[in-house]
């Protein structure tokens, strides 16, 4: 157990839709990392925020949206779904910046039909 | 934009032999870091090693190291004492500045 939690672990839900996959990470830790993985394309990072600013950014689509509140706790919004959005998606916390180890929540499978 | 690349998308390693797992990386930085992760069937990621680019000296951490060739921009896993809890995808990754990219993976087998 990394420590770090993330609900809901599974999702199903129409193309189209609206969803917010949630975030907690480990006591202490200030940054949070947003990771795709899809079968065809391997691990993709999303986005990073550092004590609620967004730090970093990767491949995150504009359909896509994450924050990090006052209380660390960190959520991605993902809207109008597409066939190609069902993945797992990772949440990842680290005490300071991405040179540290990050520990890996046990994932969220969303699956759009 | 910086690529890692896993050129051995499956490997199989008998019980207690020792495999090498191989990654490279494209990138015109010279300050970032290299990781390599353990992905069980359990889904989970564990980091396995990490490495600084400007150590010069190899990672080691227990029965798994590393062969860090900068010029080459080679970063390969080596198992020794192969296990059946290694049995796992294992992502090589890559970390600077601004961007952190993973490999396609390599699935290792244990076999008994």
């Amino acid at each position: 157990d990394s420590g770090v939690t993330q609900t809901p672990k599974h999702l199903i839900t129409a193309t189209g839709q609206r969803v917010t996959l949630r975030c907690s990470p480990r006591s202490g830790d200030l940054s949070v990392y947003w990771y795709q993985q899809s079968l065809d394309q391997g691990l993709q990072f999303l986005i990073q925020y550092y004590n609620g600013e967004e730090r970093a950014k990767g491949n995150i689509l504009e359909r896509f949206s994450a924050q990090q509140f006052p209380d660390l706790h960190s959520e991605l919004n993902l809207s109008s779904l597409e066939l190609g959005d069902s993945a797992l998606y990772f949440c990842a916390s680290s005490v300071l910046g991405r040179a540290n180890e990050q520990f890996f929540g046990p994932g969220t499978r969303l699956t759009v039909l | 934009a910086q690529t890692v690349t896993q050129s051995q998308p499956e490997m199989s390693v008998q019980e207690a032999e020792t495999v090498t797992l191989s990654c490279t990386y494209d990138t015109s930085e010279s300050d970032y870091y290299l990781f390599w992760y353990k992905q069980p069937p359990s889904r989970q990621m564990i980091l396995v090693i990490r490495q600084e680019a400007y150590k010069q000296q190899n990672a080691t951490e227990n029965r798994f190291s590393v062969n860090f060739q900068k010029a080459a921009k080679s970063f390969s896993l080596k198992i020794s004492d192969s296990q059946l809890g290694d049995a796992a995808m294992y992502f090589c990754a890559y970390l600077d500045n601004n961007d952190m990219r993973f490999g396609a993976g390599t699935r290792l087998t244990v076999k008994p």
